[in-house]
């Protein structure tokens, strides 16, 4: 009964590689996030989708691509991954844009 | 614009002691104020919300958070600390309106001594 799930939970892998994050949400939630934390706990907010549509799109490059193939799922595509992209990833969802976010547990991307 | 700061990186207390983890927020609206709490390797989880409602807000697990607009201030307060409580806590302001997105402090730690 996970109201929002991550999968995997750690994720190492090699520079240069490309890989995906898969989120999900049985909430029946509209909008859906994607958060970066890095290592001093700082959370950052990298994409917003509200219906299947992006809405938030902060600086981030290009090589991460988000996925939302419906309301229920949005993924995290990172193409050519960096030593930088180690971090935990979370995905969170809304009921709308102005209600309070849920998290999932979130994703450990270590890069080597 | 809107931002957070959470003064203290860390706090330790005894168990049985009084809780105080500070947030200040600055915002060019009326702002929604937002305490999460974030156990070690889980994802953060609503602990109380202020939304323009009551200044004194209760949330889970006997925390609560008084908003005074006057010191732009939203501290977070539990009158006896628990061991199960030592966690990261994050502290987030948003807009009442316009843009959604909360804007999150860096997080305090709370340390909680037997």
């Amino acid at each position: 009964d996970t109201a929002v799930s991550q999968t995997p939970k750690y994720l190492v892998t090699q520079m240069g590689n490309d890989k995906s994050i898969k989120c999900e949400q049985n909430l029946g939630h509209d909008t859906m996030y994607w958060y970066k934390q890095d290592s001093k706990k700082f959370l950052k907010i990298m994409f917003s989708y509200n219906n299947k549509e992006l809405i938030i799109n902060e600086t981030v490059p290009n090589r991460f691509s988000p996925k939302s193939p419906d309301k229920a799922h949005l993924n995290l595509h990172i193409n050519s991954l960096e030593l930088g992209d180690s971090a935990v990833y979370f995905c969170a969802s809304s009921q709308t844009q102005a209600n309070e976010q849920y998290f999932g547990p979130g994703t450990r991307l270590t890069v080597t | 614009a809107q931002s957070v700061t959470q003064l203290g990186s860390h706090v330790s207390v005894s168990e049985g002691a009084l809780v105080l983890l500070r947030c200040n927020y600055s915002s060019s609206v009326p702002p929604y104020l937002f305490w999460y709490v974030q156990y070690p390797n889980q994802g953060l989880q609503l602990l109380l919300k202020y939304t323009s409602a009551a200044t004194l807000v209760k949330g889970i697990n006997g925390f609560e958070a008084e908003f005074k607009k006057s010191e732009t201030s939203f501290h977070l307060t539990k009158p006896s600390a628990h061991m199960s409580d030592a966690a990261e806590y994050f502290c987030a302001v948003r807009s009442s309106g316009g843009s959604y997105i909360p804007t999150f402090g860096r997080g305090t730690s709370l340390i909680v001594h037997p």
